[in-house]
């Protein structure tokens, strides 16, 4: 089955700085890359995603990135404030398999 | 207004008492599923459905069973409930999956506690 492994597992930044989260999966034949967005005590949202006829897409302050050769996309968010705070997964789409498989999750503390 | 709706949003049960969760889509999506979120495991999917009546094993459905009678509910259910089942479980619905995949929407989550 897919393998889906997101990096770090937990970040840090001060508010303004920016922040970056790295998703490699196993499956060539993936084709949708999603992030989704996790506040605390609330249902995961998504917030960007891309197909992979696309190298990058960007919404305001959040971007996704795709290297489909290296089999990983990276969620970028910059100038980032408190309300970024949660915890984000990606999930990695759209090939020969039917299941829909998470990465483990990246915890951001956004800190004023 | 699209949505999935999960009942009940919090639950405590005994061991081996019986339970069903159930959830709800109005969005007209062929795909359903269902994850358990415990800390430090991220989402763990149970099972899937791609259509009525087509279930499958996701990576972690021992002690589970779904049904997909009709194509907007899809129900969780627990026969003998043990403590290691105590988690926060979604249900998920999209238009499709394969190469048919879109956005995941997510259920409010219900909260099981089996004591």
């Amino acid at each position: 089955g897919e393998n889906v492994e997101q990096h770090p597992s937990t970040l840090s930044v001060q508010e303004g700085d920016s922040a970056v989260i790295k998703c490699t999966y196993s499956d060539s034949a993936s084709n949708y890359f999603p992030w989704y967005k996790q506040e605390l005590g609330k249902r995961p949202q998504l917030i960007i995603d891309i197909r992979s006829n696309v190298g990058e897409k960007k919404d305001q302050r959040i971007a996704v990135t795709l290297n489909k050769t290296a089999k990983h996309f990276s969620l970028h968010i910059t100038e980032t404030q408190p309300e970024d705070s949660a915890v984000y997964f990606c999930a990695p789409a759209g090939g020969g398999y039917n299941k829909l498989i998470f990465g483990a999750g990246t915890r951001l503390a956004v800190h004023p | 207004e699209a949505q999935v709706t999960q009942n009940p949003r919090y639950l405590i049960t005994v061991t081996g008492k019986k339970l069903t969760v159930t959830c709800s889509q109005n969005m007209n999506h062929e795909y359903m599923s269902w994850y358990r979120q415990d800390p430090g495991l991220g989402l763990r999917q149970i099972y899937y459905s791609m259509n009525v009546e087509v279930t499958d094993k996701g990576d972690v459905p021992e002690g589970y069973k779904v049904s997909r009678k009709e194509k907007r509910n899809f129900p969780l259910i627990l026969e003998s409930p043990s403590p290691n089942q105590t988690s926060l479980y979604f249900c998920a619905s999209s238009l499709g999956a394969g190469v048919m995949n879109t956005e995941a929407f997510f259920g409010q989550g219900t909260r099981l506690t089996v004591v």
